[in-house]
């Protein structure tokens, strides 16, 4: 298997523009995680899905990010509009049971 | 209080000591108990797991759960500069539909 996949691996944008980051889960999983990851806060859980419906969104910061997954092999995480803050490392995760497999991320810089 | 705790390290030793990391944790009903290694610039990569009690072994890692101290530890053996990487652990409750609560990462360095 391929693993997870995200797109795009990096991402530069200005502030006000909006940013969309893609994930496609591991065929067969029907846990996908979208976490952040910064310096000052570690590893953050946002949002995750259980057979493509959202179960729980507590750790969305605010109501610029949304997240959708359309179908159980793609996720899309969304900031708009984004903000320098947001500038951080954004993973997907997918998992069957209690093992979440981690996609390479995307390294988001806001200016 | 977070409910796992972690020290941030870093932590530097040299070419073949005997590495432990370790987190406690708070909330009595984790089951499932998980280390990850993430290197620099990757996502985490699942490294052991284990549920309830007891030890793992997997080569040169050992994964140790103590449930009546809300204590995990992770040992290697051997250590290789290779093995320079941050550690987290992650554990989750069994009803919890897979959500799993991260430690803040232990920084390793291992020195040829």
């Amino acid at each position: 298997d391929a693993g997870v996949i995200q797109s795009p691996r990096h991402e530069v944008t200005e502030m006000g523009q909006e940013v969309t980051l893609r994930c496609k889960p591991i065929s067969g999983h029907d846990y996908l995680f979208w976490y952040r990851q910064t310096m000052m806060r570690g590893l953050e859980l946002l949002i995750y899905f259980n057979n493509n419906v959202p179960i729980d969104d507590s750790g969305m910061p605010e109501d610029r990010f949304s997240a959708k997954m359309p179908n159980a092999s793609f996720s899309t995480l969304k900031i708009q509009p984004s903000e320098p803050r947001d500038s951080a490392v954004y993973f997907c995760a997918s998992s069957r049971f209690y093992e979440q497999y981690f996609g390479p991320g995307t390294r988001l810089t806001v200016t | 209080q977070k409910e796992v705790e972690q020290d941030p390290g870093p932590l530097s030793v040299p070419e073949g000591a005997i590495v432990s990391l370790n987190c406690t944790y708070s909330n009595s009903a984790f089951q499932y108990f998980m280390w990850y290694r993430q290197y620099s610039r990757k996502g985490p990569e699942l490294l052991m797991y284990t549920y309830s009690s007891g030890n793992k072994e997997d080569g040169r890692f050992t994964a140790q759960v103590d449930k009546s101290s809300k204590y995990i530890s992770l040992f290697i053996r051997d250590s290789q500069p290779s093995d320079s990487a941050t550690y987290l652990c992650a554990m989750s409750v069994y009803n919890q539909g897979g959500k799993l609560i991260f430690g803040q990462g232990t920084e390793l360095s291992v020195k040829p």
